[in-house]
């Protein structure tokens, strides 16, 4: 069974950094692309970045390059998202995604890790 | 273009048909994925491919996409769908993964 545990949300100040961790198991985390996706409160799903396995290609929303880094252990089979410099719209709850398939949506989520940016 | 349109909200009678669509460029090129979120929860896929199903994902639920729209269409809706659906594709690098807006869907 695919599993999916973020971990790492939590309460930062505008400009602070925070770390959030994603644990996999149930599948071979180098087989599959994995993704981070954020909603912020009330509103719709907005793609954050991905990790593509065989190379380790990393993209980023617009909204976010330069200030988040996405990052993967396979031999801990974890994904990782170091945000940066983060801002009041920052606040959201941060989803770990899988797929298979190279240019399709992920087929698994985990259950979500919230970030609160407020002083 | 990378944006992917959905309606805000629609609305069906208990037992009847609704179409949920989505409109983007990309879709000529990529497919539709299909998410449904309920409150407090994370998203589920229901739809994904050229319109295959999830093992889970009652029948009643099918994903016919057409130039740059994909459908998502429950026939016989119940109670239990009412909840808020997204579309999913990738923009035309095929790098980046877009959302649509979302589609509140409500069972009267």
């Amino acid at each position: 069974e695919v599993q999916l545990v973020e971990s790492g949300g939590g309460l930062v100040q505008p400009g602070g950094s925070l770390r959030l961790s994603c644990a996999a198991s149930g599948f071979t985390v180098s087989s599959n692309y994995m993704s981070w996706v954020r909603q912020a409160p009330g509103k719709g799903l907005e793609w954050v970045s991905v990790i593509y396995s065989g190379g380790g290609r990393t993209y980023y929303a617009d909204s976010v390059k330069g200030r988040f880094t996405i990052s993967s252990d396979n031999s801990k089979s974890t994904l990782y998202l170091q945000m940066n410099n983060l801002r009041t719209e920052d606040t959201a709850v941060y989803y770990c995604a899988t797929g298979t398939d190279l240019y399709g949506g992920p087929d698994y989520w985990g259950q979500g890790t919230l970030v609160t940016v407020s002083s | 273009s990378s944006e992917l349109t959905q309606d805000p909200a629609v609305s069906v009678a208990l037992g009847q048909t609704v179409r949920i669509t989505c409109q983007g460029d990309s879709l000529r090129t990529y497919s539709a994925s299909w998410y449904q979120q309920k409150p407090g929860q994370a998203p589920v896929l229901v739809i994904y491919g050229k319109n295959n199903r999830p093992s889970g994902t009652p029948d009643r639920f099918s994903g016919p996409s057409s130039g740059n729209t994909a459908s998502l269409i429950i026939t016989g809706a119940q109670a239990e769908d009412e909840a808020d659906y997204y579309c999913n594709s990738r923009d035309s690098s095929g790098n980046h993964l877009v959302f649509g807006g979302g589609t509140k869907l409500t069972v009267l």
